[in-house]
Formats: structure tokens, sequence, C-alpha cells
């Protein structure tokens, strides 16, 4: 079965340092690989995808995630943070190719402060 | 732009009694999904429909949850013999077809006292 391990639940960092938040996952293909961000009171927004090709994806509000194979990880970099950046940000899993892949596996989010 | 929109956006109820949550996709998305968000928990699999049918049902808990989609666009999920157990974000997305990026509702937050 498949599943995603979030190991940090909680990251503080200044605003304008980088940022990096760990996925690593465990399926035996090739994985649909997701990150979302989630406000308060709020649905999931999709910050980027990873279905094939280029390792080094880029997303939205200056996000970019790189799945490296070998380490079966797919972890979430962002160059300066702001502050509007905090949330719950969560990595998610999906299958490819078995017709399944609808099926998410989220891992249990990474909670993240912005420090002034 | 019209994103999923889910109703009612909080519900309470008493242990015991039947509830519809309701999930309308964003138009022309044929592939729907349910899921639930535990407290401090990433969202977990309920239910994905293509179309009108039921393609993977293997999230639902128990033979208390139900979802229909009879029409192919709005779908309610159904929880009979509510328990304090079920309290939870109840999550609905749509894609435009499977395999699709999802879009992710707000939410509708279900209460058991």
């Amino acid at each position: 079965a498949q599943s995603v391990t979030q190991p940090d639940i909680h990251i503080t960092v200044s605003e304008g340092a980088s940022l990096e938040l760990r996925c690593n996952y465990s399926y035996g293909a090739t994985p649909y690989l997701f990150w979302y961000v989630q406000s308060p009171g709020q649905g999931l927004q999709l910050l980027l995808k990873y279905f094939s090709g280029d390792t080094l994806v880029q997303g939205i509000k200056g996000f970019e995630a790189e799945f490296k194979r070998s380490q079966s990880s797919f972890n979430l970099r962002k160059p300066s943070v702001h502050w509007s950046d905090a949330a719950e940000y969560f990595c998610a899993v999906g299958q490819f190719g078995t017709g399944t892949a609808s099926k998410l596996t989220f891992g249990t989010g990474t909670r993240l402060q912005v420090t002034l | 732009g019209a994103g999923v929109s889910q109703t009612p956006s909080n519900k309470v109820t008493e242990k015991g009694k039947y509830v519809e949550l309701r999930c309308d996709p964003i138009s022309g998305h044929t592939a729907l999904y349910w899921y639930r968000q535990s407290l401090g928990q990433g969202p977990e699999f309920l239910i994905y429909f293509q179309g009108t049918g039921a393609a993977d049902d293997s999230g639902l808990p128990n033979d208390r949850f139900f979802a229909v989609r009879p029409e192919g666009s709005v779908s309610t999920l159904k929880i009979q013999r509510t328990e304090r157990g079920d309290s939870a974000v109840y999550l609905c997305a749509s894609s435009l077809w499977r395999d699709q990026p999802q879009h992710f509702g707000d939410g509708t937050r279900l209460s058991i006292l």
C-alpha cells in the first residue's frame, strides 16, 4: 500500500528565509506526487504536481519541488518565505496507470509558522 | 470562477441522527471524490465517482456511510446513525477526469454531540 511520511509536524521560519518541507513516499511504481496547502478553515489548494518528466517542478506562489526516485522523496522548497505562507502543507501520492490514480494518500501535514 | 462548493459549511447534530452532506463540483468535471479529515491529520480517501458510478468506495469506513451522484454532477454523502467518531471535516474534490489534479472545496465540518 502506498504511504506518505512528512517527518516535520511543525516548522518555524523567519520571513525572507528559505524553506524546505520534507516528504517521503512509499509506492512500488511510478507515483503521481502533489503538494497542497491548507489555510485554517479552508480546503486544500494545489501548489504543484509531478507526473513524469523533469524532476524539478515549479508551482504557484514561488514554490518548487524535486522528485528524487532514489530517495523516494518529493521535498517542497521556497527560496524566500512570506508571512502569508503560514499554513498547513500536505504531500500526497497517487497511483499511476492503474485506473486508481484518483485515490490520493496524504501525509499528516507540516504546519508552517512564519515569524516577522 | 466557480470552484467546488460544499454545503453546509458546518453541521452539528446528535449521536444517532442521519446527515447528508452536499458537494457541487466544478462544472464539466467528471470525477468526484470524498475525503475525511480528522483533527491533526491529512485527508483520508472515502469514495471516488467517475460519472454517476462509484468507481472506488474502498475508503468508506462501514455501511453507515453511503454516497450518490445520480446525474453525474452533484454528490451527496450520507451518514446513518451517526457516532461521535464521525466528527471530522468532510472534503469534496473534483477533477476534469480521473488521473487529473483534484480541486478541493472548503469542506463541511461535522460535529456529532
